[in-house]
């Protein structure tokens, strides 16, 4: 069946742009999740839903960083006033359920750059 | 607050011997541990995770790895290492209080010699 997907794979912006990024989970996952991954480092986490509504957003840097998944399953995050140092990979995944045993299935990410 | 450790940035093997993955963690309570390998542009792939149970977990593509908790670790190991097993392999842990995010080490590199 078809896997996490995300668009776009690439997006490269100006410092002080708005971005969004999408992610598509797999069908019947509720629940889903965002990280940040910078060269050469792990995966950082940023934020979770569960259904609709953010569980845990913890992991995002600051109030630029902003995230919605409004009928519980594509979600956004949005980036406001982009700046250098958020360049990463990002990375969505998807659980079948918010279970803390359950894998979390992840997408292929959206290379972001930001000039 | 809990962390992982991945010691070995990259790890060298010959095709046909056994590797190892090494990876240590630190958490409150009970850990859930996963290995994760992320292929040049692509996602990260799941390959197995300990929950409870037995201390030999085995996982997919011939994949298995050991928990011990006296010495907080969880090996990934593979008896015959094959060329494209060469990719760069992760380890993340979850701690038993419910908090959904994963911790991730910083990833090790593993190549395969022919």
């Amino acid at each position: 069946g078809a896997g996490v997907s995300q668009t776009p794979s690439n997006k490269v912006t100006e410092k002080g742009k708005y971005v969004e990024l999408r992610c598509d989970p797999i069908s019947g996952h509720t629940a889903l999740y965002w990280y940040r991954q910078s060269l050469g480092q792990g995966p950082e986490f940023l934020i979770y839903f569960q259904g609709t509504g953010a569980a845990d957003d913890s992991g995002l840097p600051n109030d630029r960083f902003f995230a919605v998944r409004p009928e519980g399953s594509v979600s956004t995050l949005k980036i406001q006033r982009t700046e250098r140092g958020d360049s990463a990979v990002y990375l969505c995944a998807s659980s079948l359920t918010s279970g803390v045993n359950n894998e979390q299935f992840f997408g292929p990410g959206t290379r972001l750059t930001v000039l | 607050a809990q962390s992982v450790a991945q010691p070995e940035d990259q790890v060298n093997v010959a095709e046909g011997n056994p590797l190892t993955v090494k990876c240590t963690y630190s958490v409150s309570g009970n850990p859930y541990l996963f290995w994760y390998v992320q292929y040049p542009n692509r996602g990260l792939q799941f390959l197995l995770k300990y929950i409870t149970g037995d201390n030999l977990v085995k996982g997919s593509y011939g994949f298995e790895a050991e928990f011990n908790k006296s010495q907080t670790s969880f090996h990934l190991k593979k008896p015959s290492a094959l060329v494209s097993d060469s990719a760069l392999y992760f380890c993340a842990v979850r701690d038993y209080t419910g908090r959904r995010a994963l911790t991730f080490g910083s990833g090790t590199r593993l190549q395969v010699q022919p």
